[in-house]
């Protein structure tokens, strides 16, 4: 079975809506990721978390918070979302950072009207 | 700014043909590179790593040159095949750093 999960899959607000979006892993790893894919931009990583409580700042964190709830379960917030929020939001876990494979999840899209 | 480029945006190959996907890197901390595959409605998942003391890695059809002195490298995907077509991406990272970088990546398209 999957060993990193994201929900919604879909998701469609308005601008200042709130949203949250939820990820779940299973591979017992310590550190999660929140990126966000865009054409011509790749893949961006907004934040990251090396265990429950703990939260560092990404290449692009602006406009979201996050929240490592367990070692398994890693949320993004976006509290005033905007159109330029809209994008590919993915996933991840790894046992550590710089040398060890990343597992992604499925992504989730997000369409700020 | 981008610390890990891939200068092609996309890539169109014949089946059979080998596919070289480009990659380079601003940071001389780097030592890490692995490459990443993505399919449509997927996340992307590893397909090949190298680290910087070597110069070739090499795993089935999937052989990564690396130019250290030069700060780039390439992805070659021999005898490629229609189900190889997905998008490619990039990664760099350095022992004493936090995070891997990824490149914009390369969507590649081989032709039946």
């Amino acid at each position: 079975e999957a060993a990193v999960t994201q929900s919604p899959r879909n998701k469609v607000t308005v601008t200042g809506g709130n949203v949250t979006l939820s990820c779940r892993q299973t591979n017992s790893h310590n550190y999660m990721y929140w990126y966000r894919q865009d054409t011509g931009h790749g893949l961006r990583l907004i934040h990251y978390s090396y265990g429950a409580g703990n939260l560092q700042i990404g290449d692009v964190p602006d406009g979201y918070k996050a929240t490592r709830t367990t070692q398994e379960d890693f949320f993004l917030l976006l509290e005033l979302a905007s159109p330029s929020q809209t994008s590919l939001y993915f996933c991840a876990s790894s046992e550590g950072t710089t040398r060890n494979e990343q597992y992604f999840g499925p992504g989730t899209r997000l369409t700020v009207l | 700014q981008q610390q890990v480029r891939q200068s092609s945006q996309s890539l169109t190959v014949w089946e059979g043909e080998t596919a070289i996907l480009n990659c380079s890197y601003e940071n001389s901390a780097f030592d890490y590179f692995p490459w990443y595959q993505q399919f449509p409605g997927e996340g992307p998942a590893l397909l090949i790593a190298i680290r910087s003391v070597s110069d070739k890695k090499e795993d089935g059809r999937f052989t990564i040159f690396f130019n250290k002195r030069e700060k780039n490298l390439s992805l070659h995907i021999k005898d490629s095949q229609p189900g190889d077509s997905a998008t490619y991406f990039c990664a760099a990272s350095a022992n004493s750093g936090t995070y891997q970088r990824f490149g914009t990546g390369t969507k590649l398209q081989v032709v039946p």
